[in-house]
């Protein structure tokens, strides 16, 4: 049964930092992974999607990288802003179905 | 294209009463699934459709939830006498289903659901 941990469950920054948010899966057969945002009491907004066949993913400040035979991924913000704060979420998809496995997701804080 | 459209965004009801939740996903997509998310925790997957057939359901979903999607376009999620642990959001999600499944999901905005 495919299983996504997501660590750490919070983390606060000052402004301007770089930082890192990482996932990880126990079952390494899976068709893609797609990271998340979900600010409070809203849906989920998809940033990037990484194919199974890819390593890595870039969106403006954003990078998303996949080792699929360590069962991780890390999205990576740079340089990050206030406007940045809210909870990510990462989710593996393991059949055709396209049904996601979410991770319980990692709550950020930028702080001014 | 508006995106994925749930109603109502709030639904506030009374243990017992019956509540059914409807989702409009983005108009040329033939998946559309439903996920519930509780406080703190990642979505979980509740049932899914391409087109009109229900393809899967999770054991999460009781003999007190259904779902249908009569038309292949939007959906509907009934729970029956609700109970204080059916409190949670509930998300709809739609995807186009190409050869693989690799196309992203899109999220609607959810409907919240409280039972007191």
């Amino acid at each position: 049964k495919q299983e996504v941990t997501q660590i750490p469950a919070a983390l606060s920054v000052p402004e301007g930092e770089n930082l890192v948010l990482n996932c990880s899966f126990t079952d390494s057969a899976i068709y893609n992974l797609q990271w998340f945002r979900q600010d409070p009491g809203k849906g989920l907004t998809s940033l990037l999607l990484i194919q199974s066949s890819q390593r890595e993913q870039t969106s403006g400040r954003l990078n998303a990288s996949l080792d699929k035979s360590s069962g991780r991924s890390t999205l990576y913000i740079a340089a990050s802003q206030p406007g940045d704060s809210a909870t990510y979420l990462c989710a593996v998809r393991s059949g055709n179905t396209g049904k996601l496995i979410f991770g319980q997701g990692t709550t950020l804080q930028v702080k001014p | 294209d508006t995106g994925v459209s749930q109603d109502p965004r709030h639904k506030i009801t009374k243990r017992g009463q019956n509540v059914t939740f409807r989702c409009d996903p983005i108009s040329e997509h033939n998946r559309l699934y439903w996920y519930r998310q509780t406080l703190g925790q990642g979505p979980e997957f509740l049932t899914y459709f391409q087109n009109e057939a229900q393809l899967e359901k999770s054991r999460l979903l009781s003999d007190r939830f259904s779902a249908e999607r009569p038309k292949g376009s939007f959906s509907t999620l009934e729970i029956q006498r609700t109970e204080q642990g059916d409190s949670a959001m509930y998300l709809c999600a739609s995807s186009l289903a190409p050869g693989g499944g690799n196309s992203p999901l899109h999220f609607g905005n959810g409907t919240r659901l409280t039972v007191t």
